[in-house]
């Protein structure tokens, strides 16, 4: 199975901060990587699919990138909707597998 | 707008059989773009995938649970049905289905769950 490490796994930021969040894939996936948040008690919710590409409505603040291994995630301006636990999660090989998580906190 | 809705029982013997139902609306199992999803998180954890479905019948199931996990289709209900064998304590989640849309373009592949049920919580106890 491909092992997908997300660092941090906590996080205390303030609004208006810019918070980056690490996803390292244990075997190259490309850009096979997608990105959720999910809130307490709630279905996650996709953001951003194939590493880069922010899902329709989803706002701009937020953005990924990377390839082969190594992805990051960032809000450019944190709003108090953010506060949120985000998994990313690739679908280069079967099983799909997701990160562990990183909440992020105020 | 699409919906998915996970329906079944709350609570499950250990030994027993878990049988929870998902309910699409507002899309079709039929339209053949994507795939059916049950992925499910145990309190406080992560998110594990399960398996998924497509319309015609293809399974794939993620080998941690592949011995004891089956899913099916039933498209004239709009229904996908995922069973899961000889539960015990670590099989207490909530279980989520996902619609898994898959697009190729060219010989790239995009594949993403973009629409999720609300979850229903499986607790395994005597």
């Amino acid at each position: 199975d491909i092992q997908m490490t997300q660092s941090p796994s906590s996080l205390s930021a303030s609004v208006g901060d810019r918070v980056t969040i690490t996803c390292q894939a244990s075997e190259g996936i490309r850009t096979y990587l997608n990105w959720y948040q999910q809130h307490p008690g709630k279905a996650p919710k996709l953001l951003i699919y194939a590493a880069s590409n922010l899902e329709t409505g989803v706002p701009s603040r937020f953005s990924g990138s990377g390839s082969g291994t190594v992805f990051t995630f960032t809000v450019t301006s944190l709003q108090p909707e953010d506060f949120a636990t985000y998994f990313c999660q690739q679908y280069g090989y079967l099983p799909l597998t997701f990160g562990g998580g990183t909440k992020v906190e105020i | 707008q699409v919906q998915l809705q996970e329906s079944g029982p709350g609570v499950v013997k250990p030994s027993q059989t878990l049988s929870l139902t998902c309910t699409v609306s507002g899309d079709s199992l039929n339209s053949g773009y994507f795939y059916l999803s049950w992925i499910r998180q145990p309190a406080g954890k992560g998110l594990e995938w399960i398996g998924r479905i497509y319309t015609n019948g293809v399974t794939n199931y993620n080998p941690s649970l592949k011995s004891r996990v089956s899913i099916s289709v039933d498209a004239s209900k709009n229904q996908v049905t995922l069973k899961l064998t000889s539960v015990t304590a670590a099989d207490t989640a909530v279980y989520y289905c996902a619609r898994d849309t898959e697009l190729i373009v060219g010989d790239f592949q995009y594949s993403y769950m973009d629409a999720w049920g609300k979850g229903t919580t499986v607790t395994v106890s005597s």
